[in-house]
């Protein structure tokens, strides 16, 4: 049973603050990895995809990838009261990879 | 484009009622895929399906059925609806035309179930 946990939070910052969402995965064979933010009452929005180790950049967000450590995270930088949302990391599973694979999500407050 | 559009938005059933949940997307994507998430849960697979014609299980697909006669729709169709139904059912589509490896998933609105 191929597996994504998510730190379980929630998790609370300040306005400005740096947020830090982490995730692990099972499956070794594992090669696309995503973070979806998804709003109260709506459905999950794409926000990163990375591919490759090391660090992603887009905006306030970065996308880390340690494949031997089977472990990918989401930092935000000058977190928003907007950024307040649940995020959930999503793994394409193993050869097939059209298939992802979702944690159960992190819920980030960010308090004004 | 629309994306990827799901109807209706909020249904109530009794138990052991059947209904269709319809979803289209006009991005002419080949996969499409049906989660339902349950309260601080994430998305389970359902159904999905890498073409016209071709639909496989997901992780859950008991009490569930779907078809696949056209690239834009993929409706899921629920028979003898259960209280273990109540969920919000998301549809989904991703294309690999481009590189396989960039398989990143576009939702539609949801569908709001109620079972009772």
């Amino acid at each position: 049973q191929k597996e994504v946990e998510q730190n379980s939070g929630p998790l609370s910052v300040p306005e400005g603050a740096i947020a830090s969402l982490n995730c692990t995965y099972s499956d070794r064979v594992s090669q696309s990895f995503f973070w979806y933010r998804q709003y109260s009452g709506k459905s999950p929005e794409l926000i990163m995809s990375i591919y490759s180790n090391g660090d992603k950049e887009d905006g306030r967000f970065t996308a880390q990838l340690n494949k031997a450590s089977q472990y990918v995270s989401l930092l935000i930088r000058d977190s928003q009261p907007s950024d307040s949302a649940t995020y959930l990391c999503a793994v394409g599973s193993g050869g097939s990879n059209y298939k992802l694979t979702f944690g159960k999500g992190t819920l980030l407050t960010v308090n004004p | 484009n629309a994306g990827v559009t799901q109807t209706p938005k909020f249904r109530i059933l009794k138990i052991g009622q059947s209904m269709t949940l319809q979803c289209t997307q006009d991005m002419n994507h080949n996969y499409m895929y049906w989660y339902r998430q349950d309260p601080g849960m994430g998305l389970k697979l359902i159904y999905y399906s890498v073409g016209a014609g071709i639909t496989d299980k997901g992780e859950v697909p008991n009490g569930y059925n779907v078809s696949r006669s056209t690239t834009e729709d993929f409706p899921l169709r629920l028979e003898l609806a259960a209280p273990s139904q109540t969920s919000v059912y998301f549809c989904a589509s991703s294309s690999h035309k481009r590189d396989p490896l960039h398989n990143e998933q576009f939702f539609g609105p949801g569908t709001r179930l109620t079972v009772l």
